[in-house]
């Protein structure tokens, strides 16, 4: 079975905090995604890569940035936390069929 | 803009009665996945569907994809209280790493 896990469940940060979330998979996938999930917004995505050190904007990267320096591992970084990034947060890989796997979420709360 | 239209958004039924989840677009998609998302967990990958016309069985759900890849249903029967959850399409494009999500069917079966 396909794993993907995130290093929190739950994390409360202060404003202005640099905030890490990681992510892991296990299946030697190539994408990787971060996604934020929010009541009446759905599942937008923030950042996609496509390989180690490659990455691509998705539809909401304003605040955040990435990293992957090893295929297995995906991080996505708040460089300074505010109210309004206050949500669930999504990573997921994708296999040679197009498939998602998803982890276990991050529900951050920033006060 | 693709958008993925779920219907109905909310969905409240007894146990043992039948149900259809209906994903619509203007778009055509190369796949499409259907998830179930529990609260505070990630979306579970539940089944993909890839050929127009096409139907899958997973136990007591049934998904189709429509001929012309741009709709697709997901019918449980006999819904059980572990059926509960967040239902979401998901249609994939091809020619581009983007997923778009649908707005969710939120279904709660009662014992």
């Amino acid at each position: 079975d396909v794993k993907v896990t995130q290093s929190s469940r739950y994390l409360v940060k202060r404003t202005g905090e640099k905030v890490f979330l990681e992510c892991v998979q296990d299946m030697d996938h190539e994408n990787m995604f971060w996604y934020r999930q929010d009541p009446g917004l759905g599942l937008r995505l923030i950042y996609f890569s496509y390989d180690v050190k490659m990455k691509e904007k998705g539809d909401i990267p304003e605040g955040y940035s990435v990293s992957r320096e090893k295929k297995e591992r995906f991080s996505l970084i708040l460089e300074s936390a505010s109210t309004n990034q206050t949500s669930m947060y999504l990573c997921a890989s994708r296999d040679r069929l197009y498939e998602q796997y998803f982890g276990p979420g991050t529900r951050l709360t920033v006060t | 803009t693709q958008l993925l239209e779920q219907s109905p958004q909310f969905l409240s039924i007894q146990e043992g009665e039948n149900l259809t989840v209906y994903c619509n677009s203007s778009s055509v998609f190369s796949s499409l996945q259907w998830y179930r998302q529990e609260p505070g967990e990630g979306p579970v990958l539940l089944v993909t569907v890839v050929t127009g016309g096409e139907v899958k069985k997973l136990k007591r759900l049934t998904f189709q994809f429509g001929d012309a890849r741009k709709d697709s249903s997901l019918h449980i029967t006999a819904a059980q209280p572990g059926d509960t959850g967040l239902y979401l399409c998901a249609g994939y494009g091809g020619g581009t790493y983007k997923y778009i999500f649908g707005t969710g069917t939120r279904l709660k079966v009662l014992a």
